[in-house]
């Protein structure tokens, strides 16, 4: 079965720190990857996707994520976060099974501190 | 992307009533998607909604006690029938964007049941 684990629940950083966010998933079939961000009392807004060519994929608000297909990772990276950066970080799966699924992480809590 | 408006915001209901959450996409859209996020915990679908068609519930979710309509291409409601404590969860309203797989988010509904 398909499954997303992303491997933090709650990230503590300081601001103008670097963070990674991780995530691991598993899949029998082809993937796309995506990372949401859910500020409070919000919707979920699309951070960036991986649907196919490089790896190394640029979203909005500085952050990037790299898709690593044997390491089954797709983790999310920024070089230096701020004070607004704070909020759950989701990492979800469609699965390319003819109706595109989307599966979600547990999500992870960023603690952005001055 | 699609703009969605969602509402409720939030809402306190007595249990054993039922709540309507509407959901207007400022551009037609093909499939709508429900999703329930308990306190806490990452996003389940309960169902996805096709225009002229029954909606198709996840395992777990059943028509009767989350009727969905799609009358047309830009609107759609779930109903949350006969409350318990239980179904006090943030619902989410979400469609397929613009730029092919990822989806936009209504910004929630807040659902306490008391």
């Amino acid at each position: 079965a398909q499954s997303v684990t992303q491997l933090d629940s709650q990230v503590p950083v300081f601001e103008e720190a670097p963070v990674e966010l991780r995530c691991n998933y598993s899949s029998s079939v082809s993937v796309y990857l995506f990372w949401y961000v859910q500020y409070p009392n919000q919707g979920l807004q699309l951070l960036l996707k991986y649907l196919s060519g490089s790896t190394l994929v640029k979203g909005i608000n500085g952050f990037e994520a790299e898709f690593n297909k044997s390491q089954t990772s797709f983790h999310l990276r920024k070089p230096s976060v701020h004070i607004s950066d704070t909020a759950e970080y989701f990492c979800a799966v469609s699965l390319n099974t003819g109706g595109f699924k989307t599966i979600f992480g547990a999500g992870t809590r960023l603690f952005v501190k001055a | 992307s699609a703009v969605i408006s969602q509402k409720p915001s939030r809402d306190i209901c007595q249990r054993g009533t039922s709540l309507t959450i509407q959901c207007q996409v400022d551009s037609q859209v093909t499939m709508m998607f429900w999703y329930r996020q308990q306190p806490g915990q990452s996003l389940t679908l309960i169902a996805t909604a096709n225009q002229g068609s029954e909606a198709t519930y996840e395992s777990g979710f059943v028509i009767d006690k989350f009727p969905i309509s799609r009358p047309n291409l830009t609107f759609s409601t779930l109903t949350v029938s006969n409350m318990s404590p239980e179904d006090s969860s943030i619902y989410l309203c979400s469609v397929e964007t613009d730029s092919f797989y990822g989806y936009t988010f209504g910004s929630g509904t807040r659902l306490t049941v008391v």
